[in-house]
Parts: C-alpha cells; sequence; structure tokens
C-alpha cells in the first residue's frame, strides 16, 4: 500500500524559504511521477511542480523562478523548495504521485503559513 | 495556458437524483499515448486530500462506486454522479495534463450539496 506523508516547518517568514519533505511508502521513489500541489485555505488547487526519475522536471510556470523539486532514493521521499516566500504562498501543501495524467495517491497535506 | 472552467460553482440535489458537474477546457485536451483524454476527476471531503475518481477521462478508479461516470471529449467534459448518496458532499474538481509547457491545470471546483 503506497503512502504519502508530507513534514516540514508550519510557519515561515516572508522572504524565506519554504523546506517541504514527502515521505514515500510501499513503492520506490526511484520509479514513478510525484508531484507538490497546494490549496489555499477556502480555495482550489495549484499544481507546483513534478519530478520524475530520468525525466525533466516540470513546474507551473508561474512559479517555475521560485521552486526546486528534488529527490533522495536513500531516505525514498522528494522534498520541494520555494524560496522568497510571501504570504501569497499560505496554503496546505500535497504531495502526490503522479499517475495516467492524475494523481492517484495523496499524503494528508501540511499548512504552510508565511508570516513574520 | 490553458484554464479549465467549469460550471456550476455549486449546486444542490436530492438524495437518489442525478448530479452533473461540467468541465470546459479553453483548448482541446490532449491524449495519452493510448489515445486517452488527459481528464481526470477528483472528490474532495472537509479536511481531506482530493480523491482521484476518474481518470483518462471515462475510467473509473479502483474502489469508486459505479454511480460516478466521467464523459466528455475535446474541450467539454461531465462528471456525473448517480443517485445522490448523503457522502457525495463535497467539492469536485476536474483536472488536466497537458500544454506548453506540460503541467497540470485543476478547474475551480464545484461544490455539491444535498
Amino acid at each position: 500500500q503506497v503512502q504519502l506523508q508530507e513534514s516540514g516547518p508550519g510557519l515561515v517568514k516572508p522572504s524565506e524559504t519554504l523546506s517541504l519533505t514527502c515521505a514515500v511508502s510501499g513503492v520506490s521513489v526511484s520509479r514513478d511521477y510525484w508531484s507538490w500541489i497546494r490549496q489555499p485555505a477556502g480555495k482550489g488547487l495549484e499544481w507546483v511542480g513534478r519530478f520524475s526519475p530520468g525525466e525533466s522536471l516540470l513546474y507551473n510556470p508561474s512559479l517555475k523562478s521560485r521552486v526546486t523539486v528534488s529527490i533522495d532514493t536513500s531516505k525514498n521521499q522528494f522534498s520541494l523548495e520555494l524560496n522568497s516566500v510571501t504570504a501569497a504562498d499560505t496554503a496546505v501543501y500535497y504531495c502526490a504521485r503522479s499517475i495516467n495524467s492524475g494523481f492517484d495517491i495523496w499524503g494528508q497535506g501540511t499548512m504552510v503559513i508565511v508570516s513574520s | 495556458d490553458i484554464v479549465m472552467t467549469q460550471s456550476p460553482d455549486s449546486l444542490a440535489v436530492s438524495l437518489g437524483e442525478r448530479a452533473t458537474i461540467n468541465c470546459k477546457s479553453s483548448q482541446i485536451v490532449s491524449k495519452s499515448s493510448n489515445n486517452k483524454y488527459c481528464l481526470a476527476w477528483y472528490q474532495q471531503k472537509p479536511g481531506q486530500p482530493p480523491k482521484l475518481l476518474i481518470y483518462w477521462a471515462t475510467t473509473r478508479e479502483s474502489g469508486v462506486p459505479d454511480r460516478f461516470s466521467g464523459s466528455g471529449s475535446g474541450t467539454d467534459f461531465t462528471l456525473t454522479i448517480t443517485s445522490l448518496q448523503a457522502e457525495d458532499v463535497a467539492v469536485y474538481y476536474c483536472q488536466q495534463f497537458d500544454g506548453s509547457p506540460p503541467m497540470y491545470t485543476f478547474g475551480q471546483g464545484t461544490r455539491l450539496e444535498i
């Protein structure tokens, strides 16, 4: 059974870097496609970026200059870094497995607040 | 950029009745290598992550009740829920994968109430 679990600081100061990790269990992170998706409170879903071993990283063009998605095979996890954050980056951040052009497995999400 | 527009934004349906949610793409949704549309539907309940219901526009995810069905082609797609149950109260999202550059885009969501 594939499971995902996000972790990271719940509070980030403006202009600093948001760093989150998604621990993957039940499958090797070295296969499949792995994405980050965020959702501001009471609003819709926004895809952030996708990593897949052996393929080009994909990023939401609106965030591309600030986003890095990476993978740590030794820990079977993947990570998100979003720099120069503002209040607009406050959201629940989900990690998810991308498959068949959709997202079939999701983490429970982690709330990140950008505030001084 | 591709824009996905859902309609209506919210709807109320009686128990046992049919609910229909529409999703319109600003461009023709691309097809995967198996010639299926790269269009998915999700259900999200409060405090929970979204749950995949339908992928490739018409394929029901394993474990999803058969009262949920997807249809459509080109730019217009539909999620239909027949015989509405109380547990179907949620926000529903469509999502596509395509574009140049390639990216995933969600609709704004449709709130379904009883």
